[in-house]
């Protein structure tokens, strides 16, 4: 049972373009979601959270939109750069609990 | 160095050989993860520790054995190695149990 999915293996976007991508959970316990970022041959590193009593945070070029009706989560990189290029991993969790949850994770490719 | 550190970095075992994974670190973190990425899957939760003498299972803990017998050691033993254990194993720490996470570096493992 997938609690978080991330339907988009892959994306691919122009440098200076947004990128979206999107995440979708299924645990209504679930309070509290995270983005996080992987470069090939190391561990994934922590990139923007979200509390479920907010609906959008920002951090620099990175925002994340929380949609709780919709169980949806997007991250919003604008503007895209090729350095971005890396898998995202969307990750959720209750504050009463005691492990995160991840996704599949996507690819993001960001083109010069 | 502080940090969390996996050794080793790559190894390749026999099917049915038993193989030991290493995790340090050196914040005092309570929480202590091991969780292994495969394609298409993400990065699926094989145990999980909320202090040293407690250990817990994740979503996918057969064929794997661990033990938490300092607050900064995590090591992750697999009994009989089956090939489709080969995988990319990452370890994390953490104050808590549902943010903070840092990952390793990770261990990528081949069963032959």
């Amino acid at each position: 049972d997938q609690q978080v999915k991330q339907n988009s293996p892959s994306l691919s976007v122009q440098e200076g373009r947004i990128s979206i991508l999107n995440c979708d959970y299924t645990n209504s316990m679930f309070d509290y979601f995270l983005w996080y970022k992987k470069y090939p041959a190391e561990g994934p590193t922590f990139l923007i959270s979200i509390s479920s009593i907010k609906d959008k945070n920002e951090d620099g070029r990175f925002t994340v939109f929380l949609n709780k009706s919709a169980k949806h989560l997007s991250l919003h990189i604008v503007p895209s750069q090729p350095g971005d290029s890396a898998v995202y991993f969307c990750a959720a969790s209750a504050t009463s609990g005691s492990r995160l949850t991840f996704g599949e994770g996507t690819q993001l490719t960001v083109n010069p | 160095d502080a940090g969390i550190t996996q050794s080793p970095r790559y190894k390749i075992t026999e099917t049915g050989r038993q193989v030991t994974l290493m995790c340090h670190q050196t914040w005092s973190h309570s929480y202590m993860f091991w969780y292994r990425q495969d394609l298409g899957h993400g990065l699926r939760l094989i145990y999980y520790s909320a202090a040293a003498d407690i250990t817990d299972k994740g979503e996918v803990p057969d064929g794997y054995v661990v033990s938490r017998s300092k607050t900064e050691n995590f090591p992750l033993t697999l009994e009989s190695a089956t090939r489709s254990q080969t995988s990319v194993y990452f370890c994390a720490s953490s104050w808590t149990g549902y943010y903070g996470y840092t990952f390793g570096s990770g261990t990528r493992l081949t069963v032959v």
